[in-house]
């Protein structure tokens, strides 16, 4: 059980073009997820908390209008890379807290997608 | 700001030794800590886990140690195995009363030489 999948794996997409992620709760439902970039050999860092019929918390830095985010229901939330730019290449990758859960590991990643932008 | 850092970037372990990778923290307010394991082009795979009110805890070939004195973190891998060639990271998680997000630390390469 607790399996997050993203969509699609990777993507290479054209200067000033926009680009949907799709992060997916599969077997479980999930209230809260969390996108996260990680550029090569760096850590992961938190870009916005998304909360199910809410607006998304974004960290600091993080541009809301480039990087759109929507919750519409427990098991999918979409990251939107609007106009896209070459610096927007990363890994990127989304979390589903298990609202369910009752125990301290109540957060599942998904597997990524590659973004690279020519 | 509050911060999770390592202080190995990187590790070359003979396989079949064991493996010891180190997490600084900062925030004296977690109150959870993991690790995770990511490997080339993947997301982060949970290892083992460990709350504040306990020092250690063992898994299968994995140890993790808390030592909150010195807000320090730390993961044993026993017999390392080829396949533990990965980058490992730590994370905290804020206590009660904060956002409770998960801050991951810079991420340690293990490399295990045959």
């Amino acid at each position: 059980g607790a399996v997050v999948s993203q969509h699609p794996s990777r993507v290479i997409c054209k200067s000033g073009t926009s680009v949907k992620i799709e992060c997916r709760s599969l077997d479980f439902q999930a209230t809260t997820m969390f996108w996260y970039r990680q550029f090569p050999k760096q850590s992961l860092m938190l870009m916005a908390t998304s909360n199910e019929g809410s607006k998304a918390t974004y960290e600091q830095g993080v541009e809301k209008d480039k990087f759109l985010i929507n919750h519409a229901s427990l098991t999918l939330s979409t990251l939107t890379v609007t106009s896209a730019h070459p610096e927007d290449s990363s890994f990127y990758i989304c979390s589903a807290r298990d609202h369910l859960i009752s125990s301290y590991n109540e957060q599942f990643f998904g597997p990524g997608t590659r973004l690279t932008v020519l | 700001g509050e911060s999770v850092g390592l202080h190995l970037p990187t590790l070359s372990v003979q396989e079949g030794d064991n493996s010891i990778i180190n997490c600084a923290y900062s925030n004296s307010a977690s109150d959870y800590f993991i690790w995770y394991k990511q490997e080339s082009g993947k997301g982060p795979q949970f290892i083992i886990d460990i709350r504040s009110n306990m020092d250690k805890r063992q898994g299968q070939r994995v140890t993790v140690l808390l030592n909150k004195t010195v807000k320090h973190l730390s993961l044993q891998i026993a017999a390392t195995q080829p396949g533990d060639s990965a980058v490992y990271f730590c994370a905290e998680r804020g206590g009660a009363g904060s956002a409770r997000q998960l801050t991951f630390g810079s991420g340690t390469q293990l490399t295990v030489l045959p």
